[in-house]
């Protein structure tokens, strides 16, 4: 089963638009860690927010906030006020609490974001 | 403060050579993953380094190896390459690999081989 799951490969959105990026998770671990991350066509990795599973307000970083539903399990991006250079691949990422300090991320398929003019 | 840098950043190899690829980490991390990143299988967990000591493994055979540095830099090698080894390899460092901290990645190295 998978343990990340991005269910729109791609999305659309005009510029100066909020758009929601969704993200569902699979974990029985009650300690991990969710995270999003950008990737633009460069191959960078950059690291745009997390939440944790025992944070009990949803993450924000500027223009980026986290819809974070604990018993739905998901952990939903939100990008607000779009602009051209958010267009980009977008994932979602998890981390359980294996303990012995060996995580690992485990990451969803992606969703590539579009912002149009 | 200096991000995490990869070297080279592009490669080709034939099929049958062997592939070393370097990765330092932020200055200060301890914690050194890598992953292969592919359009088919997506992102996929290589192994994670931490202290010179490789404390977690992906699914990847025995040909894709590395190894950490006293200074925290750390190389994976690919011997006997396929051609299904054409990929994105991303380095990431966090200062210890704890659950809560993110993970910082380098530009990637592109390998093709041929």
């Amino acid at each position: 089963a998978q343990k990340i799951t991005q269910t729109q490969p791609g999305m659309f959105v005009q510029e100066k638009e909020a758009v929601t990026l969704d993200c569902t998770y699979d974990t029985s671990d009650p300690s991990y860690g969710l995270f999003w991350y950008k990737q633009p066509s460069s191959g960078e990795m950059i690291f745009l927010i997390y939440q944790g599973s025992y944070d009990q307000q949803n993450a924000t970083e500027g223009r980026y906030s986290l819809n974070f539903q604990k018993a739905r399990k998901s952990a939903n991006l939100v990008i607000s006020a779009s602009q051209l250079g958010d267009s980009a691949m977008y994932f979602c990422a998890m981390r359980e609490g294996l303990g012995g300090g060996s995580e690992k991320l485990v990451f969803g398929k992606g969703t590539k974001l579009t912002v149009n003019p | 403060k200096a991000g995490v840098t990869q070297t080279p950043r592009y490669l080709i190899k034939t099929r049958g050579q062997q592939v070393t690829l370097s990765c330092s980490p932020i200055s200060g991390h301890r914690s050194v993953s890598w992953y292969q990143q592919t359009p088919g299988q997506g992102l996929q967990f290589l192994f994670e380094y931490f202290s010179e000591t490789q404390r977690n493994k992906g699914n990847f055979p025995g040909r894709f190896s590395g190894r950490q540095f006293s200074n925290s830099r750390s190389e994976m090698n690919v011997s006997t390459l396929e051609l299904g080894d054409s990929a994105l390899y991303l380095c990431a460092s966090s200062p210890q690999g704890g659950l809560q901290e993110t993970q910082y990645f380098g530009p990637g190295t592109r390998l093709l081989v041929l």
